[in-house]
């Protein structure tokens, strides 16, 4: 079973606007990591926060992470047509760094 | 300044043969994992490489599948005698291994799409 759970699984908006997806988890983690896909590329690292952090910002990208609920959030603000992509959610629960994902939110940005 | 390389990036298999796929990582990174992408999904941990060494496989196929990292050249992930249900994307990541939390982030290659006729 995955470690992370995504919602929504898609999302549709129009440049401009905001996009918010949030990811959930089961266990303890070290931090938490999100993950941008284009269609049939690797995976680029977008932004990582600690276990021990509540929010980080990076440009347009806010997470915030909440381990009493076990659940983080992803928001791009100011959306782009170059935004459209697939974004995960990544767990790390040990030492050795070995993530674990979730299933995703398919995002589609339109001009 | 090349990124993670794998090849090839298509595959093409009958049920039975051998897939080889490989993975080099970024320069001066010492630490791989791969990971198997099915359509739809998100990506699942297989195993995690240093040079020589395997240190987690517990997310590898008991049987059929086997990834080495040697001392020289490229890491390998060996799927041998493919069955349909192996049809996915494999994805390969390395990281630099030290350095607080710079062992956290990986950088991913594009995959090898294997698909087993």
């Amino acid at each position: 079973s995955q470690q992370g759970e995504e919602d929504p699984q898609a999302l549709s908006i129009q440049e401009g606007e905001n996009a918010t997806m949030n990811c959930s988890y089961k266990t303890s983690i070290n931090n938490l990591q999100w993950y941008r896909q284009n269609s049939g590329r690797g995976l680029v690292h977008l932004i990582l926060i600690r276990s021990n952090e509540r929010e980080k910002h990076s440009g347009r990208l806010r997470v915030t992470l909440d381990t009493s609920k076990k659940s983080s959030s992803l928001l791009i603000t100011a959306s782009r047509a170059a935004d459209t992509a697939s974004y995960f959610c990544a767990m790390t629960t040990d030492s050795w760094g070995k993530l674990q994902f979730g299933a995703g939110t398919q995002v589609v940005v339109t001009p | 300044n090349a990124g993670v390389m794998q090849n090839p990036r298509h595959l093409v298999r009958r049920r039975g043969q051998e897939a080889r796929l490989r993975c080099s990582p970024m320069k001066g990174h010492s630490h791989v994992y791969w990971y198997r992408q099915l359509p739809e999904e998100g990506l699942k941990f297989m195993v995690y490489l240093q040079k020589e060494n395997i240190i987690d496989e517990s997310g590898m196929p008991k049987e059929r599948f086997s990834a080495e990292f040697p001392k020289e050249g490229p890491s390998i992930l060996r799927i041998q005698q493919v069955v349909r249900g192996d049809s996915a994307a494999y994805f390969c990541a390395s990281s630099l291994g030290t350095g607080g939390m710079s062992i956290y982030i990986q950088y991913f290659g594009a995959g090898t799409r294997l698909s087993v006729l």
